[in-house]
C-alpha cells in the first residue's frame, strides 16, 4: 500500500462549481499535510498546509484533514478556468522528505 | 526576487551523451532535492542534500549523480544518457529546521533521450 493515495482523475467541472479533491494516507507518523498546484509545464507550487485535524481556509480554498480516518481533502469554491491544473497532496513528519500523491488533474470548463 | 532556477527547461539528446541539469536557488535554503516526475506517477525523490558537501540518494534508484559545492547550486549529472532516463526532473529547496518541510520547486527540466 502506498503511503499517500490520490485518485489521478481527470476531473472536469463547469465554472463556478465546488470542487472536492481527496487523498488518503496510511502512515500515522505524518504530522502535516500539504496541497500543491502544478500548472502545465511548471513546477508545483504550495497552496496551503496544515498540521491539525479540521479545516483551514484561504480565500476560495479550504483544506480539511481528518486524522481519525486518515483522509485529506481540498475544496475549491466558485471554481475558475484558472484553477485548471494538477493538484498534488503531500504528507510529512518533522524535517523529513515529503510523500506525494500521484496528483489529480482538474479542468474547469468556462 | 527569491526563486529557484532550472536550466535547461527542455533537452533532447542522443543515447550515450553526458548531460548536466543545473539548479540554483537564491533563498539561502540549506536543503535541496531532485525529484523525477512521470505522467500519472508520484513525484519520486532521487537525490537530496542537507548542506554543502552533503548528498544522499533518495527513494528511487537513479544512475544520476549530484554535487553540492555551494549552498545555492545543486547540479544533477547523467554520465551516459539512455532512453529510460527520459522524464521530467524537478529541483526543489527548503529551509533547515524542525518545522514543516515546505518545498519550493523550480519549473523543471524535461529530458528526452533518443
Amino acid at each position: 500500500q502506498k503511503e499517500v493515495e490520490q485518485d489521478p482523475g481527470p476531473l472536469s467541472v463547469p465554472e463556478g462549481a465546488i470542487v472536492s479533491l481527496n487523498c488518503t494516507y496510511s502512515n500515522s507518523a505524518f504530522q502535516y499535510f500539504m496541497w500543491y498546484r502544478q500548472y502545465s509545464r511548471k513546477g508545483p507550487e504550495l497552496l496551503m498546509y496544515t498540521y491539525s485535524s479540521g479545516n483551514k481556509e484561504d480565500g476560495r480554498f479550504t483544506a480539511q484533514v481528518d486524522k481519525s480516518s486518515k483522509y485529506i481533502s481540498l475544496f475549491i469554491r466558485d471554481s475558475q478556468p484558472s484553477d485548471s491544473a494538477t493538484y498534488l497532496c503531500a504528507s510529512g513528519a518533522g524535517s523529513y522528505q515529503l510523500t506525494f500523491g500521484k496528483g489529480t488533474k482538474l479542468s474547469v470548463i468556462p | 526576487e527569491a526563486d529557484i532556477y532550472q536550466t535547461p527547461r527542455y533537452l533532447v539528446i542522443g543515447t550515450g551523451k553526458k548531460i548536466t541539469l543545473e539548479c540554483s536557488q537564491t533563498m539561502g535554503h540549506d536543503k535541496m532535492y531532485w525529484y523525477q516526475q512521470d505522467p500519472g506517477m508520484e513525484l519520486h525523490l532521487i537525490h537530496y542534500s542537507y548542506g554543502v558537501n552533503s548528498t544522499e540518494k533518495g527513494d528511487l534508484s537513479s544512475e544520476s549523480t549530484v554535487s553540492r559545492i555551494r549552498t545555492e547550486h545543486f547540479p544533477l549529472t547523467l554520465e551516459s544518457a539512455r532512453p529510460s532516463h527520459t522524464s521530467q526532473y524537478l529541483c526543489a529547496s527548503s529551509e533547515g529546521g524542525t518545522g514543516a518541510n515546505v518545498l519550493t520547486f523550480g519549473a523543471g527540466s524535461r529530458l528526452t533521450v533518443l
